[in-house]
């Protein structure tokens, strides 16, 4: 059984930098598009991007020049980085595992729990 | 853009519900995804690729749908059912729609 468990500081001040980390623990690392979104509370999701075993990065242009997503192959773990932080980068932020199988049709499997991150002075 | 409608469905438990999910442009019905999402829960895989159900989705969830017009179908709403729907582009750049929520009448 796959399962994400992620952990990070849930409160920033305006400027600062978020940082979150995602341990996978359970099945398969590479092969996959390892994925952050974000909801705002009482919002909709919003995809921030997503990083494979190899390093290759695909973000949300609106976010683009903001984030960074690395990946530590070596402990199954992947991170999440975005800068200059406003009021309304306050939302849940999730990880999850983008899978595309052989029937090749990508979704997103395995959820982590949700980090609430707060930015607020 | 994805737009889904109604923003709410409000529907008695054993009814039947009708979700929609429609793309501003064409998009392949291999991209298109949809997950339940209950509160302060995770996002769950329900629907894959249009029409696929993901493992362990009981069959009274189906998918169908093509080109910009997507549907899903709940056939009949058991009480764990009542929560909100998201559609799913999964292009290049994947995007979600605003959702549906799905409620108690």
């Amino acid at each position: 059984q796959v399962q994400l468990q992620q952990w990070g500081a849930g409160l920033l001040k305006p400027s600062e930098t978020l940082s979150l980390n995602c341990g996978v623990y359970g099945g398969s690392f590479s092969g996959h598009y390892w994925t952050w979104i974000r909801q705002p509370p009482g919002k909709g999701l919003e995809w921030i991007g997503e990083i494979n075993h190899g390093g290759s990065t695909n973000y949300n242009p609106s976010l683009k020049s903001r984030v960074t997503i690395s990946v530590d192959t070596s402990k199954n773990q992947f991170s999440l980085r975005l800068s200059s932080l406003t009021a309304a980068d306050t939302a849940v932020y999730y990880c999850a595992r983008g899978l595309i199988d052989s029937t090749g049709y990508p979704r997103l499997d395995y959820w982590g729990q949700g980090t609430l991150v707060t930015v607020s002075s | 853009v994805l737009t889904q409608s109604p923003g709410t469905l409000s529907l008695s438990p054993g009814e039947r519900a009708t979700l929609s999910c429609r793309a501003s442009q064409s998009v392949s019905s291999s991209y298109l995804v949809w997950y339940q999402q209950k509160p302060g829960q995770a996002p769950r895989l329900l629907i894959y690729g249009a029409s696929s159900r993901a493992t362990g989705i009981p069959d009274r969830f189906s998918g169908s749908g093509s080109g910009t017009d997507f549907t899903l179908t709940i056939s009949r709403l058991e009480p764990e059912d009542f929560a909100v729907y998201y559609c799913q582009h999964y292009g290049s750049s994947p995007l979600f729609g605003p959702g549906t929520k799905v409620d108690i009448k």
